[in-house]
Formats: C-alpha cells, structure tokens, sequence
C-alpha cells in the first residue's frame, strides 16, 4: 500500500461506547496530524505529532485521545462522544513538523474516517 | 490570527467553460497559500502552492491561481474544465515563518455540468 491510509471508513456508534481510528503512511514522514471535517465549517487541526510526540493539541475536548506509537502510526481513540463529534476524520502526514524549517512541507491526506454519534 | 474566505459555497459550470474559484485571506505576518482538492470520498490533495517568488502558480492539470497580496487574494482558475474537476476546493493560508498552523476555508464545491 502507498501513502496514508485509515480504517475503518466508516464507523457508527452510541454514545457509551469505546472506539479507535487507525491512521498509517506509508511515505516515511515524520509528521502526522489529525483533522475534522465538519459540513459547512472549516477543517479542524485537531492534534500533531512530530517524530511521536504531541507538538500540537488545539483545545480538542479529553473524548478524544491520540496515540503515536511509531512514526508510521497515529490512533485516535474515542470515548463517550457526543452527537456533535459526527464529522469526516482526517489523517494526514508531511515529512518533518510543519514550519520547523521555515518552509511548509506538504500535508498528504487519508481518506477519513465518517463517523456518526448516535 | 490569521482566516481565509470562500464566499462561494458551490459552483455548478458547464463543461469546457471557464471557472473562478475565489479566495480571500486575512493575516497579520507574510504568508504561504494553498489550494487542495477532495474528490468524493477522498482525502484532500494539494493542487497547488505559493510560497515565494512569482504570484502565478500552476498545477499539472491545468489550473491556476495568482496571489494578490493588495486584495488579500489567491483565486483559483481554469480556463476550460472537465467532468473530472468535479470535486470541492480548500484553500489554505498559513503564515511563512517558524511554526505556523494552516488555516483552511470552508471549502468550495464545484459541479460541472455535461
């Protein structure tokens, strides 16, 4: 496989239950981030990681939990969401941690993930 | 802080017609600018980029966009689409210094009609 894949596509669930979402690249990056893509709004950086650490975690509420085992791999977990937090998740990858070297490296995007809360 | 406009929502076109795809930004630091495109049930991918140097950039498939940094603008072109362009367009600003998180707009949705 080649470039950044995530499964499930598409993931239902209530309100009480645990899930996850698989992020992997294929691409040899060091970066990885995940997005939100609500209609209507724009997308959301909802966390970065660089060379596995969490360089970035905008305000997202403690629901949601990342996970960087290794370079390749970026999970989001989930836990008692709401009806609200049905959205397209996006995962992404550039090569090193946007802006670190003055240059924005490109993002490559997954598929997403469409999840619904009911 | 920096926030990017997309006034248009959706654009339905003709084929082999022109198209416009408009994009305005506000920040208060240089910036770099983007545009991706997501097709159906796709992640986004960049189309193309500004980072310096001539404000008409181009991408592989014929589209175009110029930065205008008096209005604020980075309007997205193309000359003469195809059914395959149907898809919707971001654009994205991010500042062009240090970190500087991207910013997105709220997408434009271009339909094109046979």
């Amino acid at each position: 496989e080649t470039g950044v894949t995530q499964t499930p596509r598409h993931l239902v669930m209530g309100m009480t239950n645990k899930k996850s979402l698989k992020c992997e690249q294929h691409l040899g990056h060091n970066a990885m981030y995940w997005y939100k893509q609500s209609a209507k709004k724009p997308l959301e950086l909802m966390f970065v990681y660089s060379l596995e650490e969490r360089v970035e975690n905008n305000s997202v509420p403690s629901r949601f939990s990342p996970e960087c085992p290794n370079s390749s791999h970026l999970f989001l977990h989930l836990h008692t969401l709401q009806p609200e937090d049905s959205a397209l998740y996006l995962c992404a990858s550039s090569q090193e941690f946007l802006g670190t070297s003055g240059i924005t490296d490109t993002q490559y995007f997954g598929p997403g993930t469409r999840l619904t809360v009911l | 802080a920096q926030s990017v406009t997309q006034l248009d929502s959706q654009v339905p076109v003709f084929e082999e017609a022109p198209v416009e795809l408009r994009c305005n930004y506000s920040s208060s630091v240089s910036v770099y600018l983007f545009w991706y495109v997501q097709y159906p049930n796709q992640g986004l991918q960049l189309l193309l980029k500004y980072l310096s140097g001539s404000t008409l950039v181009e991408s592989i498939n014929g589209f175009e966009a110029e930065f205008n940094k008096s209005q604020t603008s980075f309007h997205l072109r193309k000359p003469s689409v195809h059914i395959s362009d149907t898809a919707e367009y971001f654009c994205a600003v991010s500042g062009s210094g240090g970190y500087q998180k991207v910013t997105f707009g709220t997408g434009t949705k271009l339909q094109v009609i046979p």
